[in-house]
C-alpha cells in the first residue's frame, strides 16, 4: 500500500515568508509525527498527534511554528516569517496507534531553503 | 532528559565483511525502546532493527543484529555480508515507556555508512 507522502518535497522560500507543509500518513494510522532534520541539530522530535489533537506543542521551535490536522488524516505543518535557521528538512512519520510499541513510518521529508 | 550518542560520524567497510556501528544512550528509565534506522538519499527513514528494553535476548533481522547492553547503556548494531544496498546514514534512536507513547523519538546524530566494491 501507499506509505507517507509529503509535499512540497523541496521548497525555496524568502526570509519572512510564509510556508505550509504537507504530510499524508499511511490510510488508518491514527498517530502522526513531525521531525526536524538540520545540520545543526540533527533530528528533532517537533510534534504528534492521536488523530486530531496534539496534546504536547512543546517541541515546536517557538509560536512561529504550528501544526494541526484534518479528519484524523493529512497534517499541516506551518511557518509564519521563516527565518534562515528554519532551513532543515521536515519528516513526518505515522504509526497505526500512539503506543510506543508502534512502529513509525516515515515519508521522504520535505527540504525547505530559507534564502 | 534522554540522550543518544553516536561516536561514528562515519564508517568504512568493504563489501561482503562485517561492520558493527556503535550507540549509546542516557537515561533513568527503565522500560523504553531502541531503533535503529536507515537513511538512504532518497531521505525516507527505514526501520532496520528494534529491540525491547525488557528482552535480554539481542534481535535479529537478517543480516543485521543488535548487541544490547543494558548495564552500560549500549547499543550497537552488526552488518554482516555487508551489501553496497547498504550504504545509507545510520541513526540510533530511543523511545521511552510511557503507556500512552506520547514521546516522539530521540535520535542520535547518525553514522556514515560506506560500502566499498
Amino acid at each position: 500500500g501507499a506509505g507517507v507522502s509529503q509535499s512540497p518535497s523541496n521548497k525555496v522560500t524568502e526570509k519572512g515568508k510564509d510556508v505550509e507543509l504537507r504530510c499524508d500518513p499511511i490510510s488508518g494510522h491514527t498517530a502522526l509525527y513531525w521531525y526536524r532534520q538540520s545540520l545543526g541539530q540533527g533530528l528533532e522530535f517537533l510534534i504528534y498527534f492521536q488523530g486530531n489533537s496534539a496534546p504536547d506543542k512543546s517541541g515546536l521551535p517557538s509560536d512561529r511554528f504550528s501544526a494541526e490536522r484534518t479528519g484524523g488524516s493529512v497534517s499541516t505543518l506551518t511557518i509564519q516569517r521563516t527565518q534562515q535557521e528554519d532551513s532543515a528538512v521536515y519528516l513526518c512519520a505515522s504509526s497505526p496507534q500512539r503506543r510506543t510499541t508502534e512502529t513509525q513510518y516515515f515519508g521522504p521529508g520535505t527540504r525547505l531553503l530559507v534564502l | 532528559a534522554q540522550t543518544v550518542t553516536q561516536s561514528q560520524p562515519e564508517m568504512s567497510v568493504q563489501e561482503a565483511e562485517t561492520v558493527t556501528l556503535s550507540c549509546t544512550y542516557d537515561t533513568s528509565e527503565s522500560d523504553y525502546y531502541l531503533f535503529w534506522y536507515k537513511q538512504p538519499p532518497s531521505r525516507q527513514m527505514i526501520l532496520v532493527i528494534r529491540q525491547e528494553a525488557y528482552k535480554q535476548q539481542n534481535a535479529t533481522e537478517n543480516r543485521f543484529s543488535v548487541n544490547f547492553q543494558k548495564a552500560a547503556k549500549s547499543f550497537s548494531l552488526k552488518i554482516s555480508d555487508s551489501q553496497l544496498g547498504d550504504a545509507a546514514m545510520y541513526f540510533c534512536a530511543y523511545r521511552k515507556y510511557s503507556g500512552g507513547g506520547a514521546d516522539g523519538l530521540t535520535f542520535g546524530k547518525g553514522t556514515h555508512l560506506i560500502i566499498q566494491p
